[in-house]
């Protein structure tokens, strides 16, 4: 039982280039998000799934775009990375209110 | 911003005292949760507190809250090396039906 995954670990990109990260999760939740991770500033939501089959944005859309293939998976993609993208991320998932979270994954664009 | 705020940002203590931490937050909320981050890991859930309630326990973590203040407070008593970890506040707005997370306060637990 792995609860949620991620990946990869770690990624450095170059500007311009583009990835998809990946987070499946064998808990059977509903609800699956993807967060930001930056010095002094928490985690801010990118986007967010409530159900199969839907997305929504978070505080911070801007620059990645989401697919929720099934229940178990919802990945996050840069198109085109730009280096204010450097980050961790988490993907987690919720079931009514608490949130399970991945191991993250540390991205860097240079 | 509706992000709410740990206080302090960092704070180092010896083993064996209690360490408390706080978090403001800026409207109306449905619950208020307390997490861990050890170091390169993801985030623990720790313990929720509905704004109903007052206060609970959870082994040596203690929250409270207080609504009219909108804080709320985690004290781990008897603190281990352990311990030594990031500590984040998530509100759940009443207006916004997703959870922020604050700053989070890093705490040091000297041996």
């Amino acid at each position: 039982n792995a609860g949620v995954t991620q990946t990869p670990k770690f990624q450095v990109l170059k500007t311009g280039q583009s990835m998809t990260l990946q987070c499946a999760q064998d808990m059977n939740h509903n609800s699956m998000y993807w967060y930001r991770q930056d010095p002094g500033m928490g985690l801010r939501l990118i986007y967010y799934s409530a159900s199969e089959g839907t997305t929504d944005k978070g505080e911070v859309p801007n620059g990645y775009n989401v697919s929720r293939l099934n229940k178990r998976e919802f990945s996050l993609r840069l198109e085109s990375a730009a280096p204010s993208q450097t980050s961790v991320y988490f993907c987690a998932v919720s079931s009514y209110y608490e949130q399970y979270f991945g191991p993250g994954t540390r991205l860097t664009v240079t | 911003s509706q992000q709410g705020e740990e206080d302090p940002q960092a704070l180092s203590i010896q083993e064996g005292e209690n360490a408390t931490m706080n978090c403001s937050y800026k409207t109306s909320i449905n619950n208020l949760q307390w997490y861990r981050q050890n170091s390169g890991r993801g985030l623990v859930h720790l313990i929720l507190i509905r704004s109903n309630e007052r206060e609970k326990h959870s082994g040596r973590l203690r929250v409270t809250l207080d609504t009219s203040k909108k804080s709320s407070s985690l004290l781990i008593t008897a603190s281990r090396a352990a311990d030594t970890a990031s500590y984040f506040c998530a509100t759940e707005y009443t207006s916004y039906d997703k959870v922020i997370f604050g700053p989070g306060t890093s705490l040091s637990v000297i041996p």
